[in-house]
């Protein structure tokens, strides 16, 4: 089973829609979660770090569930812009340094 | 602008003809790192590094070498590159070891023939 996994996609969906990513990560004592975007062909760029709590930063919420051992990322309202790759990104509990990526969840945009 | 360079963007090699890609940030960054990227795989960490003359490996460093001797270079070595080190490579930095914002080069396209 692999450390962190994702649905690849792709996701199609029309502007405005929400659109809703899981990810599941293996080890239950992982500390650190994230949520990077991807362009095509470009280098991964924080999108935004996951807390227990939830966070949220304008059209884009995340959540974690530790019971479960999974996060998501909800994006309301999409864009063109949105069109990307989403990577899930775990630290390992022992080694913070240990960062953790899932393949990515494709998302398309359409007009 | 802050930001993390690496050389050269593009490769085309030879099995077996070493090489070096170079990386570079001019944030004064402690802590540095080197992936690869392969599709379905994701990105996987080869090597990092916590500060000068502090290095450790990652997820898959067999057929890499590194070395930190300043505090903004962080070169990755291929001694004898094979066909199943093509890959696309990225660099990062990020300021300490909680690596909330790590900061991404540009990517590196290797082909080893």
């Amino acid at each position: 089973r692999k450390e962190v996994e994702q649905d690849p996609g792709p996701f199609n969906v029309p502007e405005g829609a929400t659109v809703a990513f899981n990810c599941t990560y293996s080890n239950s004592a992982s500390q650190s979660f994230f949520w990077y975007r991807q362009d095509c062909r470009k280098e991964p760029k924080l999108l935004m770090s996951v807390y227990s709590s939830g966070n949220e930063d304008g059209r884009f919420t995340a959540q974690l569930n530790r019971a479960s051992q999974y996060i998501s990322l909800l994006i309301r309202d999409s864009k063109l812009s949105d069109s990307a790759t989403y990577l899930c990104v775990v630290t390992l509990p022992y080694n913070n340094n240990d960062m953790r990526f899932g393949a990515g969840t494709r998302l398309t945009v359409k007009p | 602008e802050a930001q993390v360079t690496q050389n050269p963007r593009y490769l085309i090699t030879v099995t077996g003809k070493k090489l070096t890609v170079t990386c570079s940030q001019n944030m004064n960054h402690e802590y540095m790192s080197w992936y690869r990227q392969d599709p379905g795989l994701g990105l996987r960490q080869i090597y990092y590094s916590m500060n000068v003359e502090v290095t450790d490996k990652g997820d898959v460093p067999e057929g890499y070498k590194v070395s930190r001797k300043e505090k903004r270079n962080f070169p990755l070595i291929l001694e004898s590159p094979s066909p199943n080190q093509t890959s696309l490579y990225f660099c990062a930095s990020a300021r300490g070891p909680l690596q909330e914002t790590q900061y991404f080069g540009p990517g590196t396209r290797l082909l080893v023939l």
